[in-house]
């Protein structure tokens, strides 16, 4: 059974970049093709597409966010990661890793159980 | 841009039918997709292309898309229903992935 499993730090300073990772397990990120995605959900908001990165390292960016985006893969250690500079408050959310097969019209079928990252100093 | 509009609250008692919408401009011609979220949980598809079931959602579980609302619909409502759900599409138009702003289910 795939499972993706974020990490990193739940606190990050105004301005500064968030960093998060997306370990995942019970399967390779680099043997089937694959977009490994960000989502992300504000508090008492909807969900919002960050970001994927496909098993071949190919990277697409929600427009909004794009300026401050940064997604990378490290397939030795099966792990995908975000980065997000210059934060502000509007950044706080619960951050979701998540697989989707390489078809736009398909669903996020396997998902992280999100982390929770507040911008504040 | 193209938007997903959600009630953002049904309440139902347990062992009745609630149903779910999500309504967008023509949405009958997308693929709608469902996920359920629990507090600290990974979210789960419940629902993919309008109507298809992932392997482990039961059969009480069912969806239709047509014109321009999008219906998740779970049959004999249990407490563990208790969930957001959340519709999602993909926009042609604007090669984004669209979700509505949740749907919080209540059991009461």
């Amino acid at each position: 059974q795939l499972q993706l499993q974020e990490s990193g730090p739940g606190l990050v300073k105004p301005s500064q970049t968030l960093s998060l990772t997306c370990t995942v397990s019970g399967g390779s990120i680099s043997v089937s093709s694959y977009f490994w995605t960000w989502i992300r959900q504000p508090a008492g908001k909807g969900l919002e597409w960050i970001g994927r990165i496909h098993t071949s390292g190919s990277t697409n960016y929600n427009a909004s966010l794009a300026s401050r985006l940064t997604i990378s893969m490290d397939k030795s250690k099966n792990q995908f990661s975000l980065q997000l500079s210059s934060v502000t408050a509007a950044d706080t959310a619960v951050y979701f890793c998540a697989r989707q097969r390489p078809v736009v019209t398909r669903p996020f079928d396997y998902w992280g159980q999100g982390t929770l990252v507040t911008v504040s100093s | 841009s193209y938007v997903l509009t959600q009630p953002p609250s049904v309440s139902v008692a347990p062992g009745q039918t609630a149903r779910i919408t999500c309504g967008g401009n023509n949405i009958g011609d997308k693929s709608v997709h469902w996920y359920q979220l629990k507090p600290g949980q990974a979210p789960v598809l419940v629902m993919y292309d309008n109507v298809d079931r992932p392997s482990g959602i039961p059969e009480r579980v069912s969806g239709s898309n047509s014109g321009s609302t999008a219906t998740l619909i779970i049959s004999r409502v249990e407490v563990g229903d208790e969930a957001e759900y959340h519709c999602q599409v993909w926009d042609t138009e604007s090669d984004q992935r669209v979700f509505g702003g949740g749907t919080k289910l209540s059991v009461l």
